[in-house]
């Protein structure tokens, strides 16, 4: 009965290599973060859709793209994946965007880069 | 800028009662939640406060101080299960969520 679901739960891929991330969730949220968190640090908030209004933080690379076709699912594009970008991706969902404390989190994608 | 500040590790017996700390500086607030993760995994919502006092919910408690900009999450009965890093985060003025770096819990026996 997983809510927040993410695949893969690991990918490999290679250096500039684009590759893709999925979310999907069955709470009908209407608000989806991505995060990156590396070892021993906290989530970074990369970027957020509430509904299909997109929001990016300044701070996010280029490289990092995100599509939301519909209010279950959300994916992570990597355009050309750097060494620096391995790292453990977290999807979440809150109901509205007041209110992002009780996140629902999925269970993540590690991401190795060869 | 925005920060907020947790011990990095704290180490208690099994059985025992432990408390970490949070203090923030942002430059609005919410609220301040608590999140729980262990090795591998993805957080876990544990408690929010939007206002001052104790939360308690189980074996774990949490508490807020706006005023002293200041909260902690008490863990009681501590169990081998609780061994996990724990979070804290502001709801800021634009309602984004701002980490903590997170505090390492370690459990005895």
């Amino acid at each position: 009965d997983a809510m927040v679901i993410q695949n893969p739960r690991y990918q490999v891929t290679q250096f500039g290599k684009p590759v893709t991330l999925s979310c999907s969730q069955t709470l009908n949220h209407n608000v989806m973060y991505w995060y990156q968190q590396k070892s021993s640090q906290a989530p970074k908030l990369l970027f957020h859709y509430y509904d299909k209004d997109f929001n990016n933080e300044a701070d996010t690379p280029d490289n990092f793209q995100s599509r939301r076709p519909n209010t279950s699912f959300c994916f992570l594009d990597i355009r050309s994946p750097g060494l620096g970008d391995a790292a453990m991706y977290l999807c979440a969902t809150s109901r509205d965007r007041v209110s992002p404390a009780g996140s629902d989190f999925g269970a993540g994608t590690r991401l190795s880069v060869l | 800028g925005q920060s907020l500040e947790q011990p990095s590790e704290v180490t208690a017996v099994e059985g025992a009662i432990v408390q970490i700390n949070c203090t923030y500086q942002t430059s609005g607030f919410y609220g301040l939640s608590w999140y729980q993760q262990h090795d591998g995994g993805a957080p876990t919502f544990l408690s929010y406060n939007a206002l001052d006092g104790l939360e308690e919910t189980g074996r774990f408690s949490s508490f807020l101080s706006r005023s002293d900009s200041y909260g902690y999450l008490l863990l009681q009965e501590l169990q081998m299960k609780d061994s996990a890093s724990y979070f804290c985060a502001v709801t800021g003025s634009n309602y984004q969520l701002i980490w903590g770096a997170g505090t390492k819990l370690i459990i005895k026996p």
